[in-house]
């Protein structure tokens, strides 16, 4: 079966760094993209791009442009999200999902909260 | 790129049909057919429940549909249970190849 799993839970100081990783199982790793989407405490879900595990091609949403990167490594079927220059604003909920689609993502990881706090 | 538009609110009694409405413009809804719908409970991710504007994943039972006319599209539940009650939030893919997701729907079932 398809699954997801991410690394665990964050607390980071502003204007550190953070890596969340994504294991795939359960299917061809480089046959679907992943995308990121996070979710700020009581707020809607918000795009942050996604990445290519075929051939790494990602594509940003534009207000993180310069302070995201998402990679693969296909040897181990993980894709990361590493978010730099982080704000109290960065404080969420982070998810990988499986890009079945252009827009739609079928399985989803269990989420990683990473906390930003002085 | 501005958030697709979504009330923040619906309700229904159990056995009846809701819909949720999704409005963005022609770079996102209204220029493809790459609508979704999302269906989130408190504490989990989010399921996707309809892709491509009216196709259901596997698993999905068919009381969820989905529509699109012109930059508005549009979930629809029908036969409405207690298990629905949750957050709902649609998606589009954009001109910019970005996706834009809706501000989010409380569907309570009274």
């Amino acid at each position: 079966q398809v699954q997801l799993v991410q690394s665990g839970a964050e607390v980071k100081k502003p204007g550190a760094s953070v890596k969340v990783s994504c294991k795939a199982s359960g299917y061809t790793f480089t046959s679907y993209g992943i995308s990121w989407v996070r979710q700020a405490p009581g707020q809607g879900l918000e795009w942050m791009g996604w990445i290519s595990a075929y051939n790494g091609n990602t594509n940003y949403a534009q207000k993180l442009q310069g302070r995201v990167t998402m990679t693969t490594d296909t040897s181990t079927s993980t894709a990361y999200m590493e978010l730099r220059s982080l704000r109290s604003d960065d404080t969420a909920v982070y998810y990988c999902a499986r890009r079945v689609v252009k827009g739609a993502s079928d399985y989803w990881g269990q989420g990683t909260l990473v906390t930003v706090s002085s | 790129q501005s958030a697709l538009t979504q009330p923040a609110s619906v309700s229904g009694s159990p056995g009846q049909s809701i819909t949720i409405s999704c409005t963005g413009t022609s770079s996102d809804v209204g220029g493809y057919n790459y609508v979704s719908w999302y269906q989130q409970h408190p504490g989990k991710a989010p399921k996707l429940m309809i892709y491509e504007v009216s196709n259901r994943p596997s698993g999905v039972p068919d009381r969820f549909s989905g529509s699109k006319s012109g930059n508005t599209a549009s979930l629809t539940i029908s036969g409405l249970q207690a298990e629905d009650e949750a957050d709902y939030y649609c998606s589009s893919y954009t001109s910019s190849s970005t996706v834009v997701f809706g501000g989010g729907t409380k569907l309570t079932v009274l």
